[in-house]
């Protein structure tokens, strides 16, 4: 079974809107990490946001903020205010706190087009 | 400047020829990864290093080698190449376990002919 599952292959978006890019995990691990990565064209992977499992709080890092529904076993990642810049490739990932827990475990990722 | 550095960023090189691709990180960082990443598949982990002279396999192993001599270097061996070891490779590092993120290197385009 996936641990990590991105349903949406691609998104679409104008600018200045706000989207919200879906990502669902499985563990059975109390204590784990959430991660979002972004992948431009030009290949390179930039860390974005981190969500820790028992963190109360929702995360927040500038026009990032995750969702994190612990429940749900649901981390969306929410973009305010789209810019052409975002335009990318977005993984979320995870890590567990186990002795195979030195893996970022990724989905399979969302292509976000953000058009004028 | 904090960073992960791998050479070369692009590679082609013929089926059965001997490579190393180099990674090294100044962050000192214990954990060490290399992950390969193909289209509709995401990344997955190759190998992995959580301190000097211990590495394990992740999950996708078979046709490379590692080595953890140094706590900055975890170089990327392929003794003898294939084309379906053409891919996006990144090597990355941490400095803890599940809470701390990786910082990634910025990629190796290998094409295998």
């Amino acid at each position: 079974a996936q641990k990590i599952t991105q349903t949406q292959p691609g998104m679409f978006v104008q600018e200045k809107e706000a989207v919200t890019l879906d990502c669902t995990y499985d563990t059975s691990d109390p204590s784990y990490g959430l991660f979002w990565y972004k992948q431009p064209s030009s290949g390179e992977m930039i860390f974005l946001i981190y969500q820790g499992s028992y963190d109360q709080q929702n995360a927040t890092e500038g026009r990032y903020s995750l969702n994190f529904q612990k429940a749900r076993k649901s981390a969306n990642l929410v973009i305010s205010a789209s810019q052409l810049g975002d335009s990318a490739m977005y993984f979320c990932a995870m890590r567990e706190d186990n002795q195979a827990g030195t893996a970022l475990i990724f989905g399979k990722g969302t292509t976000l087009s953000v058009s004028s | 400047e904090a960073q992960v550095t791998q050479n070369p960023r692009y590679l082609i090189t013929v089926t059965g020829k001997k490579l190393t691709v180099t990674c090294s990180q100044n962050m000192n960082h214990e954990y060490m990864s290399w992950y390969r990443q193909d289209p509709g598949l995401g990344l997955r982990q190759i190998y992995y290093s959580m301190n000097v002279e211990v590495t394990d396999k992740g999950d996708v192993p078979e046709g490379y080698k590692v080595s953890r001599k140094e706590k900055r270097n975890f170089p990327l061996i392929l003794e003898s190449p294939s084309p379906n070891q053409t891919s996006l490779y990144f090597c990355a590092s941490s400095s803890g376990g599940a809470h701390y993120g990786y910082t990634f290197g910025s990629g190796t385009r290998l094409t295998v002919v």
